[in-house]
């Protein structure tokens, strides 16, 4: 089946850096990107939607600027924290949609020191 | 705008146990309704879904059925297993595909041997 690869699994990082996190589709062309964060013991939240080769659509709340998307190809989607903060520790999943349906990657955990 | 309610965990059952965990939603169309599972360290898996009123859904077990008149979707297993331990999330979408998922803020099982 689709498999969107998400990496890194887990980082941990010093307040004040970015992070970027990368979901990559293996073997389906994601024309559609969902970024979603999930605070600890709380619900997936939509933060942005982004089609390849155009500027993410970002949910009320979400800072772009701090959130940077790109979707640049079809099998290559990236979220950057940037200057990120104790409060951005977070589950960061992404989750694609392709010819086939849609697929979840495995997440990320973002842990900011 | 639409929103999932679930019942809150964590839910602790013994090993063969019945398992109910509630889902309620509000929207103003007629949603299409899911169930995901997030087992410990992983990303989100579809579990089952329904599309139209009176549905059920079913996957490994799980079973579930859309009620217009109740607006409810609730996840129910006659025998619940060690290997089911994971955080189960209700969903909906306005399209049947799942295109824009709005969560509940999922439930935690843990079952006991």
């Amino acid at each position: 089946g689709a498999v969107v690869s998400q990496h890194p699994s887990r980082v941990i990082c010093k307040s004040g850096t970015s992070v970027k996190i990368e979901c990559r589709s293996l073997d389906f062309q994601a024309t559609t990107m969902f970024w979603y964060r999930q605070f600890p013991k709380k619900s997936l939240m939509l933060m942005a939607t982004s089609n390849e080769g155009s500027k993410a659509t970002y949910e009320q709340g979400v800072e772009k600027d701090k959130f940077l998307i790109n979707h640049a190809s079809l099998t290559l989607s990236t979220l950057t924290v940037t200057s990120a903060h104790p409060e951005d520790s977070s589950f960061y999943i992404c989750r694609a949609k392709g010819a086939g349906g849609y697929t979840f990657g495995s997440g990320t955990r973002l842990t900011v020191v | 705008g639409d929103s999932v309610t679930q019942m809150e965990g964590p839910v602790t059952l013994s090993e063969e146990a019945c398992l109910t965990i509630n889902c309620t939603y509000t929207a103003t169309g007629y949603p299409s309704l899911f169930w995901y599972v997030q087992y410990p360290g992983e990303g989100l898996q579809l579990l089952l879904k329904a599309t139209k009123a009176d549905d059920k859904g079913s996957n490994k077990g799980f079973e579930a059925t859309y009620r217009k008149e109740t607006t409810s979707f609730h996840l129910e297993k006659g025998s619940v297993q060690v290997s089911d331990s994971a955080v189960y999330f209700c969903a909906l979408s306005e399209d049947n595909q799942g295109g824009k998922l709005i969560f509940g803020q999922g439930t935690e099982l843990s079952v006991k041997p």
